[in-house]
Protein backbone atom coordinates (compact mmCIF):
# COMPACT_ATOMS: atom_id res chain seq x y z
CA UNK A 1 0.00 0.00 0.00
CA UNK A 2 1.20 3.78 -0.61
CA UNK A 3 3.67 4.59 2.30
CA UNK A 4 4.14 7.90 3.85
CA UNK A 5 7.33 8.85 5.98
CA UNK A 6 7.21 11.75 8.02
CA UNK A 7 10.29 12.70 9.79
CA UNK A 8 11.34 13.81 12.85
CA UNK A 9 8.60 12.21 14.92
CA UNK A 10 9.63 14.33 18.06
CA UNK A 11 11.48 17.40 18.39
CA UNK A 12 11.93 19.37 21.56
CA UNK A 13 13.68 22.58 21.13
CA UNK A 14 14.02 26.00 22.77
CA UNK A 15 11.95 29.39 21.64
CA UNK A 16 13.43 31.70 18.50
CA UNK A 17 14.34 28.05 16.49
CA UNK A 18 13.26 27.17 12.91
CA UNK A 19 12.31 23.80 13.01
CA UNK A 20 11.67 21.43 9.47
CA UNK A 21 9.47 18.50 9.20
CA UNK A 22 10.05 16.43 6.04
CA UNK A 23 6.81 14.31 4.24
CA UNK A 24 7.64 12.05 1.79
CA UNK A 25 5.80 9.75 -0.49
CA UNK A 26 7.46 6.39 -0.45
CA UNK A 27 5.84 4.38 -3.48
CA UNK A 28 3.79 7.02 -5.30
CA UNK A 29 3.84 10.44 -6.49
CA UNK A 30 2.27 12.76 -4.36
CA UNK A 31 1.18 15.63 -6.43
CA UNK A 32 -0.73 17.51 -3.81
CA UNK A 33 0.02 17.02 0.34
CA UNK A 34 -1.54 18.22 2.98
CA UNK A 35 -0.45 19.52 6.10
CA UNK A 36 -2.66 19.21 9.66
CA UNK A 37 -1.97 20.58 13.40
CA UNK A 38 -3.95 19.12 16.32
CA UNK A 39 -4.01 20.21 19.56
CA UNK A 40 -5.23 17.66 22.56
CA UNK A 41 -8.56 16.91 22.25
CA UNK A 42 -9.42 18.91 18.83
CA UNK A 43 -9.61 17.50 15.40
CA UNK A 44 -7.01 17.55 12.73
CA UNK A 45 -6.96 21.05 11.08
CA UNK A 46 -6.30 21.59 7.76
CA UNK A 47 -3.33 24.15 8.06
CA UNK A 48 -2.20 24.04 4.33
CA UNK A 49 -2.42 22.65 0.88
CA UNK A 50 0.92 21.61 -1.20
CA UNK A 51 1.20 21.23 -4.48
CA UNK A 52 4.09 19.69 -6.70
CA UNK A 53 5.91 22.95 -7.94
CA UNK A 54 4.10 25.54 -6.90
CA UNK A 55 2.89 27.49 -3.99
CA UNK A 56 0.87 26.48 -1.03
CA UNK A 57 -2.49 27.39 -0.74
CA UNK A 58 -2.73 28.03 3.39
CA UNK A 59 -5.91 28.08 5.30
CA UNK A 60 -7.56 31.18 6.62
CA UNK A 61 -6.04 31.66 9.90
CA UNK A 62 -2.35 30.20 9.41
CA UNK A 63 0.57 32.40 8.84
CA UNK A 64 2.44 31.53 5.38
CA UNK A 65 5.36 33.36 6.79
CA UNK A 66 5.61 31.23 10.19
CA UNK A 67 5.06 28.18 8.57
CA UNK A 68 7.06 27.36 5.25
CA UNK A 69 5.85 25.31 2.81
CA UNK A 70 8.27 23.56 0.13
CA UNK A 71 7.12 20.54 -2.03
CA UNK A 72 9.77 20.56 -5.04
CA UNK A 73 9.23 16.95 -5.71
CA UNK A 74 6.56 14.83 -6.35
CA UNK A 75 7.66 13.07 -3.67
CA UNK A 76 8.75 15.13 -0.75
CA UNK A 77 7.17 17.78 0.56
CA UNK A 78 8.83 20.09 4.27
CA UNK A 79 7.06 22.29 6.49
CA UNK A 80 9.56 24.37 8.69
CA UNK A 81 7.90 26.33 11.58
CA UNK A 82 10.24 29.48 11.43
CA UNK A 83 10.94 31.25 14.80
CA UNK A 84 8.81 28.88 17.02
CA UNK A 85 7.60 29.80 20.06
CA UNK A 86 5.59 27.97 22.70
CA UNK A 87 2.04 28.40 20.99
CA UNK A 88 3.33 26.29 18.05
CA UNK A 89 4.04 23.30 20.49
CA UNK A 90 1.71 20.76 18.70
CA UNK A 91 1.07 17.48 16.99
CA UNK A 92 1.87 17.80 12.96
CA UNK A 93 0.69 15.32 10.46
CA UNK A 94 1.33 15.35 6.81
CA UNK A 95 -1.24 13.44 4.09
CA UNK A 96 -0.94 12.74 0.36
CA UNK A 97 -2.83 12.28 -2.68
CA UNK A 98 -2.16 10.10 -5.03
CA UNK A 99 -1.78 12.48 -7.93
CA UNK A 100 -3.71 10.04 -10.54
CA UNK A 101 -6.48 12.53 -12.21
CA UNK A 102 -9.68 12.13 -11.52
CA UNK A 103 -9.78 9.76 -8.59
CA UNK A 104 -10.22 13.09 -6.03
CA UNK A 105 -12.53 10.98 -3.58
CA UNK A 106 -9.53 8.48 -2.98
CA UNK A 107 -8.06 7.85 0.69
CA UNK A 108 -5.57 10.26 2.23
CA UNK A 109 -2.52 8.51 3.35
CA UNK A 110 -0.15 9.72 6.40
CA UNK A 111 2.39 9.84 7.84
CA UNK A 112 3.13 8.93 11.46
CA UNK A 113 3.05 12.85 12.86
CA UNK A 114 5.47 15.04 14.77
CA UNK A 115 5.84 16.27 17.99
CA UNK A 116 6.75 19.60 18.35
CA UNK A 117 7.50 20.67 22.21
CA UNK A 118 8.56 24.53 22.17
CA UNK A 119 10.55 25.54 25.16
CA UNK B 1 -16.79 26.30 8.88
CA UNK B 2 -18.07 22.59 8.40
CA UNK B 3 -19.10 20.71 11.28
CA UNK B 4 -18.39 17.22 11.62
CA UNK B 5 -19.33 15.71 14.81
CA UNK B 6 -18.07 12.05 16.19
CA UNK B 7 -20.28 10.39 18.99
CA UNK B 8 -19.52 8.66 21.59
CA UNK B 9 -15.74 10.21 21.78
CA UNK B 10 -15.01 7.48 23.92
CA UNK B 11 -16.20 4.21 24.72
CA UNK B 12 -15.00 1.18 26.60
CA UNK B 13 -16.35 -2.48 25.60
CA UNK B 14 -15.41 -5.96 26.45
CA UNK B 15 -13.94 -8.48 24.01
CA UNK B 16 -16.51 -9.97 22.06
CA UNK B 17 -19.02 -6.81 22.13
CA UNK B 18 -20.44 -5.34 19.15
CA UNK B 19 -20.19 -1.76 19.15
CA UNK B 20 -21.06 1.06 16.48
CA UNK B 21 -20.47 4.78 16.43
CA UNK B 22 -21.63 8.11 14.50
CA UNK B 23 -20.47 10.56 12.25
CA UNK B 24 -22.64 13.59 11.56
CA UNK B 25 -21.77 15.68 8.58
CA UNK B 26 -23.40 18.19 6.56
CA UNK B 27 -26.02 17.03 4.29
CA UNK B 28 -25.43 19.91 1.58
CA UNK B 29 -22.67 19.50 -1.48
CA UNK B 30 -21.50 15.94 -0.36
CA UNK B 31 -18.74 14.85 -2.09
CA UNK B 32 -17.54 12.19 -0.27
CA UNK B 33 -16.62 11.06 3.68
CA UNK B 34 -13.42 9.03 5.07
CA UNK B 35 -13.48 6.44 7.82
CA UNK B 36 -9.80 6.08 9.26
CA UNK B 37 -8.21 4.13 11.90
CA UNK B 38 -5.44 5.71 13.79
CA UNK B 39 -3.16 3.22 16.54
CA UNK B 40 -1.26 5.12 19.04
CA UNK B 41 2.13 5.72 17.49
CA UNK B 42 1.07 5.13 14.13
CA UNK B 43 -0.53 6.58 10.94
CA UNK B 44 -3.98 6.96 10.54
CA UNK B 45 -5.33 3.69 7.88
CA UNK B 46 -8.30 4.78 5.51
CA UNK B 47 -11.05 2.12 6.03
CA UNK B 48 -13.71 3.24 3.80
CA UNK B 49 -14.57 5.63 1.31
CA UNK B 50 -18.04 6.07 0.71
CA UNK B 51 -19.30 8.12 -1.57
CA UNK B 52 -23.11 7.45 -2.60
CA UNK B 53 -25.86 7.79 -0.35
CA UNK B 54 -27.04 3.95 0.99
CA UNK B 55 -23.57 2.72 0.46
CA UNK B 56 -22.53 0.37 2.78
CA UNK B 57 -18.91 -1.19 2.88
CA UNK B 58 -17.64 -3.86 4.84
CA UNK B 59 -13.86 -5.02 5.50
CA UNK B 60 -13.60 -7.71 7.86
CA UNK B 61 -15.81 -7.21 11.31
CA UNK B 62 -15.87 -4.19 10.29
CA UNK B 63 -18.58 -1.84 8.05
CA UNK B 64 -20.21 1.39 7.59
CA UNK B 65 -23.23 2.72 6.27
CA UNK B 66 -24.17 6.10 4.90
CA UNK B 67 -27.16 8.14 4.72
CA UNK B 68 -26.20 11.61 2.96
CA UNK B 69 -29.80 12.67 3.19
CA UNK B 70 -29.58 13.69 6.77
CA UNK B 71 -26.03 13.71 7.02
CA UNK B 72 -24.78 10.66 9.31
CA UNK B 73 -22.87 7.52 9.31
CA UNK B 74 -22.26 4.53 11.04
CA UNK B 75 -19.68 2.42 11.75
CA UNK B 76 -19.53 -0.74 13.00
CA UNK B 77 -17.33 -3.49 14.72
CA UNK B 78 -18.94 -6.45 15.11
CA UNK B 79 -17.19 -9.10 17.82
CA UNK B 80 -14.62 -6.44 18.64
CA UNK B 81 -10.97 -7.53 19.63
CA UNK B 82 -8.24 -5.71 21.65
CA UNK B 83 -6.73 -5.04 18.67
CA UNK B 84 -9.74 -2.94 17.20
CA UNK B 85 -8.70 -0.94 20.20
CA UNK B 86 -7.81 3.10 18.63
CA UNK B 87 -9.19 5.94 17.19
CA UNK B 88 -11.71 6.14 14.91
CA UNK B 89 -11.82 9.06 12.50
CA UNK B 90 -14.61 10.71 9.87
CA UNK B 91 -13.69 13.19 7.78
CA UNK B 92 -16.16 15.17 4.99
CA UNK B 93 -15.05 15.62 2.04
CA UNK B 94 -17.61 19.11 0.33
CA UNK B 95 -18.14 19.12 -3.08
CA UNK B 96 -16.00 21.87 -4.58
CA UNK B 97 -13.19 22.15 -2.10
CA UNK B 98 -10.26 20.79 -4.24
CA UNK B 99 -10.01 17.80 -2.11
CA UNK B 100 -10.21 19.58 1.06
CA UNK B 101 -11.11 16.99 4.11
CA UNK B 102 -13.13 18.44 7.14
CA UNK B 103 -12.07 15.97 10.07
CA UNK B 104 -14.47 14.81 13.03
CA UNK B 105 -12.32 14.49 16.82
CA UNK B 106 -12.85 10.72 16.71
CA UNK B 107 -14.27 8.04 18.72
CA UNK B 108 -11.63 6.56 21.07
CA UNK B 109 -12.25 2.72 20.97
CA UNK B 110 -10.76 0.49 24.07
CA UNK B 111 -11.59 -2.96 23.77
CA UNK B 112 -11.03 -4.85 27.03
CA UNK B 113 -9.55 -8.72 26.86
Amino acid sequence: GAVVSQHPSWVICKSGTSVKIECRSLDFQATTMFWYRQFPKKSLMLMATSNEGSKATYEQGVEKDKFLINHASLTLSTLTVTSAHPEDSSFYICSARDGQGGRLWQPQHFGDGTRLSIL
Amino acid sequence: ILNVEQSPQSLHVQEGDSTNFTCSFPSSNFYALHWYRWETAKSPEALFVMTLNGDEKKKGRISATLNTKEGYSYLYIKGSQPEDSATYLCAFLRGGSNYKLTFGKGTLLTVNP
